[in-house]
């Protein structure tokens, strides 16, 4: 069974703060999306990368993908109170809609 | 474009009943995916119904089975419910442009087992 494990589980920081979230493996993925859900909604993708070493940024969020495609991270600078939500990395192997979610990070971004 | 649309929102069973959940994907597209949603598991994939057809299958007991219609309307059933069957059940859908299209993700149903 593959497992992406992500940390820290939960994440409690202040409005302007900057923090990283980590998603790791021991397999190989041909690519890495994150995801960042709300209460009460499903998932919504915000990036998907797919080149070892690969980063990409969208506004204050960096998203790196290991270069041997086993681990990603999700940078947030200056945080607001919007980023507030579950952020969940999922693996695909080869099989686009058969994706393998990480066990998510909760993050709270208080004023 | 409507998104990714989950009917019902909410629903409460006992144990042993069974229950048909639906989803309607975003118009155009034909791949359909169902995944479970629990605190301790996180997110974990049912199955994936491309053109009426099961494509893709998780690790999931017999109790758990779909179907597609032919408009790409997918259903969800689980029989003999058990208490551990309890979670947020989500449908996503994707376009017929490959891999690197991207995955939409409905509200969900949450199931509780009582």
């Amino acid at each position: 069974t593959q497992l992406l494990e992500q940390s820290p589980q939960f994440l409690s920081i202040q409005e302007g703060e900057n923090l990283t979230v980590y998603c790791n493996s021991s397999s190989v993925f041909s690519s890495l999306q994150w995801y960042r859900q709300e209460p009460g909604e499903g998932p919504v993708l915000l990036v998907t990368v797919v080149t070892g070493g690969e980063v990409k940024k969208l506004k204050r969020l960096t998203f790196q993908f290991g270069d041997a495609r086993k681990d990603s991270s999700l940078h947030i600078t200056a945080a607001q109170p919007g980023d507030t939500g579950l952020y969940l990395c999922a693996g695909d192997t080869g099989t686009a809609s058969k994706l393998t979610f990480g066990t998510g990070t909760r993050l709270q971004v208080t004023l | 474009k409507a998104g990714v649309t989950q009917t019902p929102r909410y629903l409460i069973k006992t144990r042993g009943q069974q229950v048909t959940l639906s989803c309607s994907p975003i118009s155009g597209h034909r791949s359909v995916s169902w995944y479970q949603q629990t605190p301790g598991q996180g997110l974990q994939f049912l199955f994936e119904y491309f053109s009426e057809t099961q494509r893709n299958k998780g690790n999931f007991p017999g109790r758990f089975s779909g179907r597609q219609f032919s408009n790409s309307r997918s259903e969800m059933n689980v029989s003999t419910l058990e208490l551990g069957d309890s979670a947020l059940y989500l449908c996503a859908s994707r376009g017929t442009g490959g891999r690197q299209e991207k995955l939409f993700f409905g509200s969900g149903t949450q199931l509780s087992v009582l």
